[in-house]
């Protein structure tokens, strides 16, 4: 399967503790969106990126949140000092780009729960 | 600013009737426009997008979605439910143009079929 793939699917940590989460686009999609999905709620928009350029952030990604896509590939979301409202499923999800409109797609998803 | 809302947080209906899930956008241009549904644990696939061709959009599992203007709608419908269906309904916009395509997504409607 050559689909979006996110890793890990769970991750449960303690108050403070950092986390990071992976993402690997499908492989000729040189665009790449993270979204954080709290339960009950639609997905929100934090950051995305074309190729290894982050150009555009949501004012939802605060200073303790921060992804790389080091080599325009696979990219990583690290949050630090984790918060209870951390807790939610974060979206990976790749397109490629151009001028017409390309459909995302989604991975996974990776549950963040913090006790 | 865009948004998207979606009226019915959960809609419930019998094995082989219709499917209306309704969904209402605020742009200052037609946006773009799409569906994607969520199975439990699972991430968003796409279900039907408009992007300013044809006003009645055909999807996938039999789904269809009409834009309308006038309205500022587009309401997905299927003629007759079927218990796979049972799942959440996201409809999300995302900017004319190639502006990152980054999707504004409503809140969902969990639809739940009944045998």
């Amino acid at each position: 399967d050559t689909g979006v793939s996110q890793d890990p699917r769970h991750k449960i940590t303690k108050r403070g503790q950092n986390v990071t989460f992976r993402c690997d686009p499908i492989s000729e999609h040189n665009r790449l969106y993270w979204y954080r999905q709290t339960l009950g709620q639609g997905p929100e928009f934090l950051t995305y990126f074309q190729n290894e350029a982050q150009l555009e952030k949501s004012r939802l990604l605060s200073d303790r949140f921060s992804a790389e896509r080091p080599k325009g590939s696979f990219s990583t979301l690290e949050i630090q000092r984790t918060e209870q409202g951390d807790s939610a499923m974060y979206l990976c999800a790749s397109s490629p780009a151009g001028r017409t409109l390309n459909e995302q797609f989604f991975g996974p998803g990776t549950r963040l729960t913090v006790l | 600013a865009q948004s998207v809302t979606q009226l019915g947080s959960h809609v419930s209906v019998s094995e082989g009737a219709l499917v209306l899930l309704r969904c209402n956008y605020s742009s200052s241009v037609p946006p773009y426009l799409f569906w994607y549904v969520q199975y439990p644990n699972q991430g968003l696939q796409l279900l039907l997008k408009y992007t300013s061709a044809a006003t009645l959009v055909k999807g996938i599992n039999g789904f269809e979605a009409e834009f309308k203007k006038s309205e500022t709608s587009f309401h997905l419908t299927k003629p007759s439910a079927h218990m796979s269906d049972a799942a959440e309904y996201f409809c999300a916009v995302s900017p004319y143009g190639d502006a990152g395509n980054m999707l504004t997504f409503g809140g969902g409607t969990r639809l739940m079929v009944k045998p």
